[in-house]
């Protein structure tokens, strides 16, 4: 069964540095997401991806947030100076395109620990 | 701003019994819903969906209900089962996004 994968499942990091989650999303999608969930707090959207363009963005992803699909089959979260508050899961999603409505198929997740 | 909302954050269920967790949402805009399930340390796992067009979709032992004029919807499992117990998030879309309540966690105890 074809599913999103995310790396590395924990990054550990030091407050000011930049990181770069990976996902690699299901192949015959065309939307990406990213989404975070702060430890105890509800799953929060970060941003939505279509055609090499962000589509919707949330307050939380700000300018030190960026995405990119560098190839055909990944899909990068980059935070450019990390702050402890960054610290959370971060999962990936991605969904078909099309006239129905689709559900979002998640990662695993990747847990980012800033120090 | 909980566009969101699952009121309960915890319920304990007897297994075999019904698990009925509910949902409700304020932005009228918002034309499908979700249910996701989430083990620790896991991502969300999708369960069930239903367009605004429906009250009702089935699949197994998951059933969602939605009621558009009152802006609620509820996922009933039936029979609930142990390895039913996890936290279920409530999932509405709007645009190109998902807007996830806070979960409620369910105890299903044998």
């Amino acid at each position: 069964e074809p599913e999103v994968t995310q790396t590395p499942s924990h990054q550990v990091t030091q407050m000011g540095q930049e990181v770069i989650l990976r996902c690699v999303p299901i192949s015959n999608h065309l939307y990406f997401y990213w989404y975070r969930q702060i430890l105890g707090q509800k799953v929060e959207f970060l941003v939505s991806f279509y055609n090499n363009e962000i589509s919707e963005k949330s307050e939380i992803f700000d300018d030190q947030f960026s995405v990119e699909r560098p190839d055909g089959s990944n899909f990068t979260l980059k935070i450019r100076s990390t702050k402890l508050e960054d610290s959370a899961m971060y999962f990936c999603a991605s969904s078909e395109q099309g006239l129905l409505n689709t559900e979002a198929f998640f990662g695993q997740g990747t847990r980012l620990t800033v120090v | 701003d909980q566009q969101v909302k699952q009121n309960s954050p915890s319920l304990s269920v007897q297994e075999g019994r019904i698990s009925i967790l509910n949902c409700d949402y304020t932005n009228s805009m918002f034309d499908y819903f979700l249910w996701y399930k989430k083990y620790p340390a896991e991502g969300p796992t999708f369960l069930i969906s239903i367009s605004s067009i429906k009250d009702k979709n089935e699949d197994g032992r998951f059933t969602v209900f939605l009621n558009k004029s009152a802006k609620h919807l509820s996922l009933h499992i039936v029979p609930s089962q142990p390895g039913d117990s996890a936290v279920y998030f409530c999932a509405a879309r709007g645009g190109q996004n998902f807007v996830f309540g806070p979960g409620t966690r369910l105890s299903v105890l044998p």
